[in-house]
């Protein structure tokens, strides 16, 4: 079992719809997850960390923690085609590493 | 605030040519990584650094060897470059707290012919 579990897609969601993406994970000690986003070509960037159960918003983008089921998800409302990109979950298990899912790619139709 | 820095951004070696990717950072950070990226096969680990005078193997550490000069600058060499090595390497860091995420430089496209 990988450490970090993502599906690889293509998820593909209409302009306007809201973009669920998921991330299991097998550490039960894990105590930091983040959302990056890649663009073709381009290097990860921070669009969401979560460090508690429950929900936290920013913006049209909202993480999801339920550590019991050791579980985090991202949330994108009124999705834009601008969000088509790879969107990869990463770990923390309380050492200097951050465990990285192979990602998700996101497509956006008008 | 230039965040992660590296050099060069595209590179093309001959097997058993040797080079060395740059990488440095400006915030102060004391964790620096290397991965590299492969399709499919998501971000892999070479070797990270915790603090300056430290270097500790990750997930993919053979044919590579770092050096972290520095508190900013880490940097990846390869001896005998070999097109098992073509890939994209990212070098990142990251501050001690407990929720401090990594940041990512731009990246390094290297293929080796």
């Amino acid at each position: 079992q990988k450490e970090v579990e993502q599906n690889s897609g293509p998820l593909s969601v209409p302009e306007g719809a809201i973009a669920s993406l998921n991330c299991t994970y097998s550490d039960r000690g894990s105590q930091s997850f983040f959302w990056y986003r890649q663009y073709s070509g381009k290097s990860p960037e921070l669009i969401m960390s979560i460090y508690s159960n429950g929900d936290k918003e920013d913006g049209r983008f909202t993480a999801q923690l339920n550590k019991a089921s050791q579980y985090v998800s991202l949330l994108i409302r009124d999705s834009q085609p601008s969000d088509s990109a790879t969107y990869l979950c990463a770990v923390n298990t309380n050492t200097d590493k951050l465990i990285f899912g192979t990602g998700t790619r996101l497509q956006v139709f008008p | 605030n230039a965040g992660v820095t590296q050099t060069p951004k595209f590179q093309v070696l001959k097997t058993g040519q040797s080079m060395t990717l740059q990488c440095a950072q400006d915030m102060n950070h004391n964790s620096m990584y290397w991965y590299r990226q492969d399709p499919g096969m998501g971000l892999r680990l070479i070797y990270y650094s915790a603090s300056e005078g430290t270097t500790d193997k990750g997930e993919v550490p053979n044919g590579y060897n770092v050096s972290r000069l520095n508190k900013r600058e880490f940097s990846l060499r390869l001896e005998s470059a070999a097109p098992s090595q073509t890939s994209v390497y990212f070098c990142a860091s990251r501050g001690s707290g407990r929720g401090d995420t990594q940041y990512f430089g731009p990246g390094t496209r290297l293929t080796v012919l």
